[in-house]
C-alpha cells in the first residue's frame, strides 16, 4: 500500500513551458485534491475532485487544469508556467469529501521552480 | 473571513526543552481545529485535533486545548526530542462546510 505518490519530486521550468504533475493513490479514495504551499502562507486549495469525472475549483485555480479519468489518478496541468507558480505542490486524498481534512492523506510534495 | 495565524519561526530548542507554538484563529461558528506535522521530505500528517471548545487533543506527547474565549489552539510538548524537528501547521475546518484553512507553518529545530 503506497498511499499517495507524487512525481516528479523536483522540477525546473522556463516561463511559458507546460508540464503535468502526477498524483496517484491506491486506497480507493473518492476525494482527491491539490494544494500549493508558499513561504509565509498556509496550504491553499487549487482544485479538487469528488470522484472520477468530477472536478471543481478551489481557492486558487487560475493557471491550472485538472482531470480525473480514474479513481486512482489526479494529474495537475500547468499549461503555460509563470514564475508566480513557483511553489511546493501537495496532492491529498480522502475516502470522502464529507469526511473532513483530518482523514486526508498527503503525498510527499513536488517542488516546482519556474524561471 | 476565516483565518489562522501561527507564530513565525524558526523555533530552535535544545533537546528536553519545553515547546509552545502559538496558534490563533478567526472563524464564525464552531470550527474544528487541527495540528499537522510535516517531516523533511514528507507530506503533512495529522498530529492531533479538537472538535469543540475545551477539548484537548493529544498525540506523541504533544497537546493542544481548544480555547474559544481566546480563539486559540496552542501546541505544547513538555520535552522535545531531535526527532520532533519538523514544520508544524495549525488548521481549521469551517463550521458545517468543507473548507479547510491552514496557517503558514512554524519550523522547529531541536538540537542535541
Amino acid at each position: 500500500n503506497a498511499g499517495v505518490t507524487q512525481t516528479p519530486k523536483f522540477q525546473v521550468l522556463k516561463t511559458g513551458q507546460s508540464m503535468t504533475l502526477q498524483c496517484a493513490q491506491d486506497m480507493n479514495h473518492e476525494y482527491m485534491s491539490w494544494y500549493r504551499q508558499d513561504p509565509g502562507m498556509g496550504l491553499r486549495l487549487i482544485h479538487y475532485s469528488v470522484g472520477a469525472g468530477i472536478t471543481d475549483q478551489g481557492e486558487v485555480p487560475n493557471g491550472y487544469n485538472v482531470s480525473r479519468s480514474t479513481t486512482e489518478d489526479f494529474p495537475l496541468r500547468l499549461l503555460s508556467a509563470a514564475p508566480s507558480q513557483t511553489s511546493v505542490y501537495f496532492c491529498a486524498s480522502s475516502y470522502s469529501r464529507l469526511a473532513g481534512v483530518e482523514t486526508q492523506y498527503f503525498g510527499p510534495g513536488t517542488r516546482l521552480l519556474v524561471l | 473571513g476565516d483565518s489562522v495565524t501561527q507564530m513565525e519561526g524558526p523555533v530552535t530548542l535544545s533537546e528536553e526543552a519545553f515547546l509552545t507554538i502559538n496558534c490563533t484563529y478567526t472563524a464564525t461558528g464552531y470550527p474544528s481545529l487541527f495540528w499537522y506535522v510535516q517531516y523533511p521530505g514528507e507530506g503533512l500528517q495529522l498530529l492531533l485535533k479538537a472538535t469543540k471548545a475545551d477539548d484537548k487533543g493529544s498525540n506523541k506527547g504533544f497537546e493542544a486545548t481548544y480555547r474559544k474565549e481566546t480563539t486559540s489552539f496552542h501546541l505544547e510538548k513538555g520535552s522535545v526530542q531531535v526527532s520532533d524537528s519538523a514544520v508544524y501547521f495549525c488548521a481549521l475546518r469551517t463550521t458545517g462546510g468543507f473548507k479547510t484553512i491552514f496557517g503558514a507553518g512554524t519550523r522547529l529545530f531541536v538540537k542535541a
